[in-house]
Formats: structure tokens, C-alpha cells, sequence
């Protein structure tokens, strides 16, 4: 079945550590996009992508770094840079423009430990 | 600006009565309409969407939303909730030739038996 997988569920990471969140999805869509989730709030954009090799910063790219190297992947990493990092992370994909909508991993629980 | 609006953090209804959950809109050009669903730790499932045509839309587990366009609203209906319906919920809209979706705040729907 097609679909996207986000791995692992759950990181915890040190403080001053980068970390990477790994995006896969099987859909053959061309545009994907992360999103960071913080309890008892609505999804915020961190970056996304409409093709390969290019991607554009979200509302809140500070402190995350993205790649698209291959049609199926866009990994996500959060640097130490980002200072509250601890969050639900959710990755999606769209064919495109136009009305498609998104589908969506099931997150990514990262906590700072 | 672009924005979708739900004015509701909450919405509490008894099990087997009818439930709105609300949403509003605010973009240019015609918009796509969609609702989804989020359950505890998962990521977002998608509901139903309104691209054009009949104001009511059906969608997925007895929902249906209706458009209506003079008052820029798409609320989510379910005449009669079920205690498996509690669930966050998301509205969002893809304005006209947008790769992305703009979220609004998300409702929390708790059904009480």
C-alpha cells in the first residue's frame, strides 16, 4: 500500500545535539513538507518542497534543516541552533497544485532530554 | 492575509446528538476546503474536501460539511456523534494554484457517553 513513513515514533536527544527525522513516502507525489505540532496548538510550517533539489522555508525554518535528494525522501534535521525542539513532527505530501490535499505520516515525538 | 479561523478550542456533545464543529475562511480566488482528523499521537487523516459544485459534502465516518460561500464558512456536521468521534480536528483551505494548505487552530470534539 502507498503511503508515507516517518521514523523513528519517538527521539530524544541531548542538548547540543543534532538530529535527524527520516520522510519516505511511496506515492509518487511531488511536493512534500514538515510541519512541527506543539500541544494544544495547530501545525506550523517548517519547510517544504515542491521538486526535487528545491525547497523553500516555512514560518518557522530557524533552527531545521531540510534536503530532497530523491523524489521519495525529505528528511528533516534540527540543529542545536533550535532551542526548544521538544515537539510532534509531522511530515505530509501532495501531488501538487491544485486540490489535492495532504497525506500524512504519523509523526515523530521529539524530546529533549 | 490568508487565514482559516476555528473559533472553537472546544466543543463538548452528548452521544447520539448532532455536533458542528466551525470553521471560517478568508482567502482570494476560489478555495479548496478540506477537514481532517487527529487522533492522540497520530498523524492527520483526511475527512472530506469541497472543491466545487453541491454545497454539502460527504465524507468519511458519517461527516459531512457545508459550504457556504457568501459567509465564507465550511463547518463539519455529524448528525449523531458517537464517543469514538473525539478526536482533534483540523480545518484547512488551498487557495487557488497553492501547493500548500493553510491550517486553522484545530478543535478538540470530546462525545461523552
Amino acid at each position: 500500500d502507498g503511503g508515507i513513513t516517518q521514523s523513528p515514533k519517538y527521539l530524544f536527544r541531548k542538548e547540543g545535539q543534532n538530529v535527524t527525522l527520516s520522510c519516505e513516502q511511496n506515492l509518487n507525489h511531488d511536493a512534500m513538507y514538515w510541519y512541527r505540532q506543539d500541544p494544544g496548538q495547530g501545525l506550523r510550517l517548517i519547510y517544504y518542497s515542491q521538486i526535487v533539489n528545491d525547497f523553500q522555508k516555512g514560518d518557522i525554518a530557524e533552527g531545521y534543516s531540510v534536503s530532497r535528494e530523491k523524489k521519495e525522501s525529505f528528511p528533516l534535521t534540527v540543529t542545536s541552533a533550535q532551542k526548544n525542539p521538544t515537539a510532534f513532527y509531522l511530515c505530509a505530501s501532495s501531488i501538487g497544485q491544485g486540490p489535492y490535499g495532504y497525506t500524512f505520516g504519523s509523526g515523530t515525538r521529539l524530546t529533549v532530554v | 492575509a490568508q487565514s482559516v479561523a476555528q473559533p472553537e478550542d472546544q466543543v463538548n456533545v452528548a452521544e447520539g446528538n448532532p455536533l458542528t464543529v466551525k470553521c471560517t475562511y478568508s482567502v482570494s480566488g476560489n478555495p479548496y476546503l478540506f477537514w481532517y482528523v487527529q487522533y492522540p499521537n497520530r498523524g492527520l487523516q483526511f475527512l472530506l474536501k469541497y472543491i466545487t459544485g453541491d454545497n454539502l459534502v460527504k465524507g468519511s465516518y458519517g461527516f459531512e460539511a457545508e459550504f457556504n460561500k457568501s459567509q465564507t464558512s465550511f463547518h463539519l456536521k455529524k448528525p449523531s456523534a458517537l464517543v469514538s468521534d473525539s478526536a482533534l480536528y483540523f480545518c484547512a483551505v488551498s487557495p487557488d494554484s497553492s501547493y500548500k494548505l493553510i491550517f486553522g487552530s484545530g478543535t478538540r470534539l470530546l462525545v461523552r457517553p
